[in-house]
């Protein structure tokens, strides 16, 4: 079974301050993981995925997650907040049968100026 | 080029009436997703076609709901007899092929019961 668990439903930075978003998952099946940003009246979009290949992946607007294995997460970080990032985020894990997504809670992400 | 696209994007439907909800995906997606997002929470499956075969089902609520693809692009999702519980946005997603890639999301139905 898959399943995601997001650690923090909100999140609150300063601008130009790091940004740490968690995500624990789990599966039966070597996992492909993403995570979407959903600005509010806006649908889901891609800001990442990994899919067995590199570990580090980079992603839109300086984005990137690392995939461990051994701890089943796959965090999302970015070096410096802007505040057009304030948003919705979703990690998200598919496998099994058709590729069917399984979304975390969803952290939202708050920038302060 | 064009994304996903879905219509109507809100929706106000009294309790006990029948509700349509139409997503048009991107040419030449083979697969297709609907998704129900609760107000506070992620989205949950619902129900997945790859062109026009209906292959999973097992999000479905009840028996109210019903999806179909007839001519594997265009899908509508109908809900009978609409409950509050209804109430949600409604996603639609597609991708190119039932492997391990992205899905492309529309920007969702949102239902509200009154």
């Amino acid at each position: 079974a898959q399943s995601v668990t997001q650690l923090d439903s909100h999140v609150s930075v300063s601008e130009g301050t790091p940004v740490l978003l968690r995500c624990n998952y789990s599966s039966s099946y070597s996992p492909s993981l993403f995570w979407y940003v959903q600005h509010p009246n806006k649908g889901l979009q891609l800001l990442l995925k990994y899919t067995s290949a590199a570990t580090l992946v980079k992603g839109i607007n300086g984005f990137e997650a690392e995939f461990k294995k051994s701890e089943t997460s796959f965090h999302l970080t970015k070096p410096s907040a802007h505040m057009s990032d304030a948003a919705e985020y979703f990690c998200v894990v598919s496998g099994g049968n058709f590729n069917k997504f399984y979304f975390g809670s969803g952290t939202k992400l708050n920038v302060k100026p | 080029g064009a994304g996903v696209s879905q219509s109507p994007r809100y929706k106000v439907a009294k309790r006990g009436q029948d509700v349509a909800l139409r997503c048009d995906p991107i040419s030449g997606h083979v697969s297709l997703f609907w998704y129900q997002q609760a107000l506070g929470q992620g989205p949950e499956f619902l129900t997945y076609f790859q062109n026009e075969a209906q292959l999973d089902k097992s999000g479905l609520p009840s028996d109210r709901f019903f999806a179909e693809r007839p001519e594997g692009s265009v899908s509508t999702l109908k809900i009978q007899r609409t409950q509050q519980e209804d109430s949600a946005v409604y996603l639609c997603a597609s991708s190119f092929a039932s492997g391990r890639g992205e899905q492309y999301f529309g920007p969702g139905t949102r239902l509200t019961v009154t």
